[in-house]
């Protein structure tokens, strides 16, 4: 089976611009979520998606933002891009919906915002 | 407030000998835990996992211990091995939040020829 692909892996952005990143979950799998990765704050949870709707959020303003496809495919935007922003952007997908299960996670979106 | 927190930032190890990474929460609603291994430029790569009506899962070289009255977890690694050398993540989940990992700040293990 294949793992979790996310794209772009690199990307650069400038202040105030906005950006959207891609994960496609493992074949099967109908939860999807995001986590974006600093040095300063670790691993922290921005939302959760589970067939299509949000079930999930983490304490991010609202210039992110996330919706998942009827294909399980998910995708993560986040608009007037911050200096704070840059980070690794990371997506993760699980099989069950209601049972605690382990996530798999992708390799993950580097985004610089210069 | 840091609700899963990883004390050691690094943890130096002899090759063949015992790794005993340790994980501290303080959300008691927290009933299933898991470890993940992280190389640089890669996602966390999922290890062990461990449910809160469970002391103790083993998965060969990897024994998780859960002490819930003390709200303690720990990572055992024997025996160690150099390619064991990685950032590893304690996550806990629960009270209703499916889908949602909340991590500690990772140790970095080193292990030593």
């Amino acid at each position: 089976k294949a793992g979790v692909t996310q794209t772009p892996r690199y990307l650069i952005k400038t202040r105030g611009q906005q950006v959207t990143l891609s994960c496609s979950p493992i074949s099967g799998h109908r939860s999807v979520s995001w986590y974006q990765q600093t040095p300063g704050q670790g691993l922290q949870f921005l939302f959760e998606y589970f067939s299509e709707t949000q079930r999930n959020k983490g304490n991010f303003p609202g210039r992110f933002s996330g919706r998942q496809f009827s294909n399980s495919r998910s995708e993560m935007n986040v608009s007037t891009l911050e200096l704070g922003d840059s980070a690794l952007y990371l997506c993760a997908s699980s099989h069950l919906a209601v049972d605690y299960n382990e996530q798999f996670f992708g390799p993950g979106t580097r985004l610089t915002v210069l | 407030d840091q609700q899963v927190k990883q004390n050691s930032p690094s943890l130096s190890v002899q090759e063949g000998r015992i790794s005993i990474l340790n994980c501290d929460y303080t959300n008691s609603m927290f009933d299933y835990f898991l470890w993940y291994k992280k190389y640089p430029a890669e996602g966390p790569t999922f290890l062990i996992s461990i449910s809160s009506i469970k002391d103790k899962n083993e998965d060969g070289r990897f024994t998780v211990f859960l002490n819930k009255s003390a709200k303690h977890l720990s990572l055992h690694i024997v025996p160690s091995q150099p390619g064991d050398s990685a950032v590893y993540f304690c996550a806990a989940m629960g009270g209703g939040s499916q889908g949602n990992l909340i991590f500690g700040k990772g140790t970095k293990l080193s292990v030593k020829p």
